[in-house]
């Protein structure tokens, strides 16, 4: 069974500063697809990246990027100049490639607080 | 209007009382599944539906029940609610387009209290 491990409960960042967060993941699977949700106080859910596994090329948007280190089955996200919103938790989550296998798996998450 | 429309936002039930947590869709998407988060253990599945005839129990079933009345609704049923049960809900979907099929969408959650 696939696992997915975040091994920070907790972390805070100045504002305007970088961060990382850390999310190591267990498959014996070779297609799969890696994604950071981030759950504001408002308590969406709202989807801050995603990976395919068969792509080298780590992902970015805008501030938010990845490490995606397919051998090690590690996918850290880094949040650049963080901003005050970026307050928040955030969980890894891995899903296989499809079929009944291809449901979303969840770490237990990251609270993340961006001081000003 | 929100996408994925989970009704009600909060509740607050007695022990051994029967409470529905209804879902509703526009996204036209097929899947859709029932998660409960609790502090420290993320995500959970409860239930997950790939079609109305296409009903699957997830990690966490026990204690609960749920109904896909038409592709757009899905509904979770706690039969005889009790305090362990207290938790946040999460309805979401996702279509089967291939490799588009990869986000799922949530509604805004349901924070449930049994007391």
């Amino acid at each position: 069974a696939q696992t997915v491990t975040q091994s920070q409960p907790e972390m805070s960042v100045q504002e305007a500063e970088t961060v990382t967060l850390s999310c190591t993941y267990d498959t014996s699977e070779n297609n799969y697809y890696l994604f950071w949700y981030k759950q504001p106080p408002s308590r969406q859910m709202i989807l801050v990246i995603r990976q395919e596994a068969y792509k080298q090329q780590n992902a970015t948007e805008n501030r938010f990027s990845v490490n995606f280190q397919k051998a090690a089955k590690s996918f850290s996200l880094k949040i650049s100049d963080s901003q005050l919103g970026d307050t928040a938790m955030y969980f890894c989550a891995f899903k296989n490639y499809g079929g009944s296998q291809g449901n979303l798996i969840f770490g237990k998450g990251t609270k993340l607080s961006v001081k000003p | 209007d929100a996408d994925v429309t989970q009704t009600p936002r909060n509740r607050i039930t007695k022990t051994g009382k029967r409470i529905m947590l209804e879902c509703s869709q526009t996204k036209g998407h097929d899947r859709m599944y029932w998660y409960r988060q609790d502090p420290g253990l993320g995500l959970r599945l409860i239930y997950y539906s790939f079609d109305v005839k296409d009903i699957n129990k997830g990690e966490i079933s026990d204690g609960y029940s749920v109904s896909r009345q038409a592709q757009a609704k899905f509904s979770l049923s706690l039969e005889s609610a009790i305090p362990n049960q207290t938790a946040l809900y999460f309805c979401a979907t996702r279509p089967w387009q291939g490799l588009k099929g990869t986000e799922a969408f949530f509604g805004q959650g349901t924070r449930l209290t049994v007391v």
